[in-house]
């Protein structure tokens, strides 16, 4: 069982829609991170919460709109997307991030995301 | 730049080989070394990871890797390759001469490591 729990497991939406990722970690970590995975590829950063402040967004678009209602809770809102944005969204959290930078990242097991 | 290679898209090994996964890295401080694995339709598990000190590093599941600083790599090993370890690895650094302004993970390209019967 993963300790950062994602939901819902998988999302279809039209392109007019508008959704919500939820992310939910319970292990004290002070930094959380959304990541966008393609098949068989690497994980994409695209935004890092920091001390339940956005530290760093990877320029992109705002039809991806991050929230970090407190420590525990991460969202990913989602508006007008596009086919292109069919992908896995990965949630992630850590003991912090702009710290020592030596603890790991423990990854939930992300949102199936499928845009009509 | 800050980048990581896995040379390798796909091993093959048999059930009760050793397995080797090679990574190498490049970056301008020391590097933090993290080794993740990725089963079907599940999120990224951490495996082990090098910050300093013994240069052999044992992880979950039986994996360990060794970090070569001569040679700028860190090889996932494991004696005795299981059928259950079949998935997708992913190779990350982290430059420490950054991470106080925000370094973020560098994640490699995945391999995707094949264990038959």
């Amino acid at each position: 069982d993963t300790e950062v729990t994602q939901t819902p497991k998988h999302l279809v939406m039209g392109m007019t829609n508008k959704k919500s990722l939820k992310c939910e970690q319970h292990m004290g970590h002070r930094a959380m991170y959304w990541y966008k995975q393609k098949a068989k590829k690497p994980p994409e950063l695209m935004f890092v919460y920091s001390y339940e402040k956005l530290s760093i967004n990877e320029s992109v678009p705002s039809r991806f709109s991050p929230e970090c209602p407190n420590s525990s809770l991460l969202n990913l809102h989602l508006h007008a997307l596009q086919p292109e944005d069919s992908a896995l969204y990965l949630c992630a959290s850590s003991q912090d991030y702009e710290g020592d930078g030596n603890q790991p990242q423990h990854f939930g097991d992300g949102t199936r995301l499928s845009i009509l | 730049a800050q980048s990581v290679a896995q040379p390798e898209d796909q091993v093959n090994v048999a059930e009760g080989n050793p397995l080797t996964v090679k990574c190498t890295y490049s970056v301008s401080g020391n590097p933090y070394l993290f080794w993740y694995v990725q089963y079907p339709n599940r999120g990224l598990q951490f495996l082990l990871k090098y910050i300093t000190g013994d240069n052999l590093v044992k992880g979950s599941y039986g994996f360990e890797a060794e970090f070569n600083k001569s040679q700028t790599s860190f090889h996932l090993k494991k004696p005795s390759a299981l059928v259950s370890d079949s998935a997708l690895y992913f190779c990350a650094v982290r430059d420490t001469l950054f991470y106080n302004q925000g370094g973020k993970l560098i994640f490699g390209q995945g391999t995707e490591l094949s264990v038959k019967p």
